[in-house]
């Protein structure tokens, strides 16, 4: 199976700042990786799709880049609801593989 | 709008059985994967499989197999996951979750998942 692997597991940033999380697949997935966003106590949310397209009603500050092995989730400028963990999801290959997480958290 | 909304909390007892419900809405129920994704406490997404919802085959992720059941009720446009044999190391949410499969006559192809149920969550414990 694929193994995901995000890096970092925790991310300490300010608000109004800019974040950069990263996700690496174990073998290339071409551009078939979704980024999803959970809150405590919450469902995953659906972020990005297909490694950079924003799903319906996704602010502009968060994008997605990356192809092959090696992907980026981008935050513009933090906002106090965007402090979350953050999960990467390979579905290139059977089966769905998730990468562990990035805990995303007010410095 | 799409939507899947699943039963409630469960407090179980060790070797008891339960069975966490996904009701769909606002799209073709029959159209689209139905997959189930645990989350133990404090920990991440592991994938347990997902149920054909036109066929009612399912497949099973490796460690989901035995106690594990996926099952549909087409008509009230629900799955179930029903787990046997309850162990304390169950205790964790489990979530629906549905995928835009491409399907051709002879395979299906995976794709992100959206939306997610709300989560159910399973607590086993004597």
């Amino acid at each position: 199976e694929i193994v995901m692997t995000q890096s970092p597991a925790t991310l300490s940033v300010s608000p109004g700042e800019r974040a950069t999380l990263s996700c690496r697949a174990s073998q290339s997935i071409n551009i078939n990786l979704a980024w999803y966003q959970q809150k405590p106590g919450q469902a995953p949310r659906l972020l990005i799709y297909g490694a950079s397209t924003r799903a319906t009603g996704i602010p502009a500050g968060f994008s997605g880049s990356g192809s092959g092995t090696e992907f980026t989730l981008t935050i513009s400028s933090l906002q106090s609801e965007d402090f979350a963990v953050y999960y990467c999801h390979q579905y290139n290959n059977w089966p769905h593989t998730f990468g562990r997480g990035t805990k995303l958290e007010i410095k | 709008q799409v939507q899947l909304v699943q039963s409630g909390s469960e407090l179980k007892k060790p070797g008891a059985s339960v069975k966490v419900s996904c009701k769909a809405s606002g799209y073709t129920f029959t159209n689209d994967a139905l997959n189930w994704v645990r989350q133990a406490p404090g920990q991440g997404l592991e994938w347990m499989g997902w149920i054909n919802t036109y066929t009612g085959n399912p497949t099973y992720a490796q460690g989901f197999t035995g106690r594990f059941v996926f099952s549909l009720d087409t008509s009230v446009s629900t799955a179930y996951l029903q787990i046997s044999s309850l162990e304390a190391e169950d205790t964790a949410v489990y979530y629906c979750a549905r995928e835009d499969q491409t399907c051709t006559s002879s395979d299906c192809y995976p794709n992100y998942f959206y939306p997610w149920g709300q989560g159910t969550l399973v607590i086993v414990s004597s």
